[in-house]
């Protein structure tokens, strides 16, 4: 069972345009969420985090909205960059559990076209 | 500050064999995680290590061990290989102290099982 999903594998965006990547969740227990972006042969990075009292955070050209009603977070790239193409990856921890551990999602490789 | 390093960082092995993979946290950070990366899976969590206890376990056989040491440098150990083990495991870690910590990622050891 998949408690965080990413449901689109892929995604192009023009150069300067608003790249939008999305991520659902089924467990409720989800209270802080992350976004990570890896490059090949690379560990993935953290980008940016929302934690679920809030619903929106927002960092230079990122910002993550929360809708906690729908179990759904996104994340926006404005503008985008070629140097944004990497995959992106939605984590979530449940804060209650006594552990850092994350479950992540199976990512979004975007790709931003000069 | 340094990062979180793995090593190695690429590993060939045969079906049965094992192997030990090592991971030295930021200096200070006492948690140590792993992930299991395939293409087919994404990101999957493996065990955290805090204080040389570990704290949490994720869905994977026996096989798979790990121990974290005094100065928070850990190892994970894989036994009798098998072909659909081969995968990047990632090394992350954390500090003790605010609720929400985001996990810094090293780069990876690349593990090919033949």
């Amino acid at each position: 069972d998949q408690q965080v999903k990413q449901n689109s594998p892929s995604l192009s965006v023009q150069e300067g345009r608003i790249s939008i990547l999305n991520c659902d969740y089924t467990n409720s227990m989800f209270d802080y969420f992350l976004w990570y972006k890896k490059y090949p042969a690379e560990g993935p990075t953290f980008l940016i985090s929302i934690s679920s009292i809030k619903d929106k955070n927002e960092d230079g050209r990122f910002t993550v909205f929360l809708n906690k009603s729908a179990k759904h977070l996104s994340l926006h790239i404005v503008p985008s960059q070629p140097g944004d193409s990497a995959v992106y990856f939605c984590a979530a921890r449940n804060s209650g559990a006594g552990s850092y551990q994350l479950t992540f999602g199976k990512g979004t490789k975007l790709s931003v076209i000069p | 500050k340094a990062g979180v390093t793995q090593t190695p960082r690429y590993l060939i092995k045969t079906r049965g064999q094992q192997v030990t993979l090592s991971c030295s946290p930021i200096s200070g950070h006492r948690s140590v995680s792993w992930y299991q990366q395939t293409p087919g899976q994404g990101l999957q969590f493996l065990f955290e290590y805090f204080s040389e206890t570990q704290r949490n376990k994720g869905n994977f056989p026996g096989r798979f061990s790990g121990r974290q040491f005094s100065n928070s440098r850990s190892e994970m150990n894989v036994s009798t290989l098998e072909l659909g083990d081969s995968a990047l495991y990632l090394c992350a870690s954390s500090t003790q102290g605010a609720t929400y910590n985001e996990q810094f990622f090293g780069p990876g050891t690349r593990l090919t099982v033949l």
